[in-house]
């Protein structure tokens, strides 16, 4: 079975700095791969998402993510963090095809310090 | 930017009693969905439907759970008698082909 592992329960980092956020999947193929975020009271909003092809992936509000088949990882990455960003963020994996099953990750709580 | 929506966005209720969650999806969505967040847990795959039939459930997808479209826009979620541990945040997602969009979820809460 599928699983996703984010190994960062909580991380703080300073606005302006850099991010990045960590991801490990187990999938016997290669899978399809997702960033979502979620802000207090709000719902799931996808950040990017990795199916085939260039393994660097470009996401709204300047986020990208690097899918490394070797490691299994799909790391999440942003330059310069805003206070903006403060938020949970969710890796998720699926198998692929129509049915959209995604297994998430348990989550890591980005807090940005002024 | 067309999104889902899902009502009620809070609902209390007394174990043993009937819920209904409802999602209005985007429109010309195919895929509908119902994930749900046990607080402090993984947010979990329940149910997948598509042509007016479930596709793919889960373990917790169990007989006390079921989905409908009753009019063709809303997609609803019932839970036919709460348990104390069907309480948790439940979002609905609609999409077309490996693609999807979730609602900002129902809080449900059993007490």
């Amino acid at each position: 079975a599928q699983s996703v592992t984010q190994p960062d329960i909580h991380i703080t980092v300073s606005e302006g700095a850099s991010l990045e956020l960590r991801c490990n999947y187990s999938y016997g193929a290669t899978p399809y791969l997702f960033w979502y975020v979620q802000s207090p009271g709000q719902g799931l909003q996808l950040l990017l998402k990795y199916f085939s092809g260039d393994t660097l992936v470009q996401g709204i509000k300047g986020f990208e993510a690097e899918f490394k088949r070797s490691q299994s990882s799909f790391n999440l990455r942003k330059p310069s963090v805003h206070w903006s960003d403060a938020a949970e963020y969710f890796c998720a994996v699926d198998s692929g095809g129509s049915n959209y099953k995604l297994t998430f990750g348990k989550g890591t709580l980005l807090t940005v310090n002024p | 930017e067309p999104e889902v929506t899902q009502t009620p966005s809070h609902q209390v209720t007394q174990m043993g009693q009937e819920v209904i969650l409802r999602c209005v999806p985007i429109s010309n969505h195919l895929y509908f969905y119902w994930y749900r967040q046990i607080l402090g847990q993984k947010v979990e795959f329940l149910v997948s439907f598509y042509n007016n039939e479930i596709s793919e459930k889960s373990e917790i997808f169990d007989d006390q759970f079921s989905v409908e479209r009753p009019d063709g826009s809303n997609f609803t979620l019932k839970i036919r008698s709460t348990k104390l541990e069907d309480s948790a945040m439940y979002f609905c997602a609609t999409g077309g082909y490996a693609e999807a969009f979730f609602g900002q979820g129902t809080r449900l809460t059993v007490v």
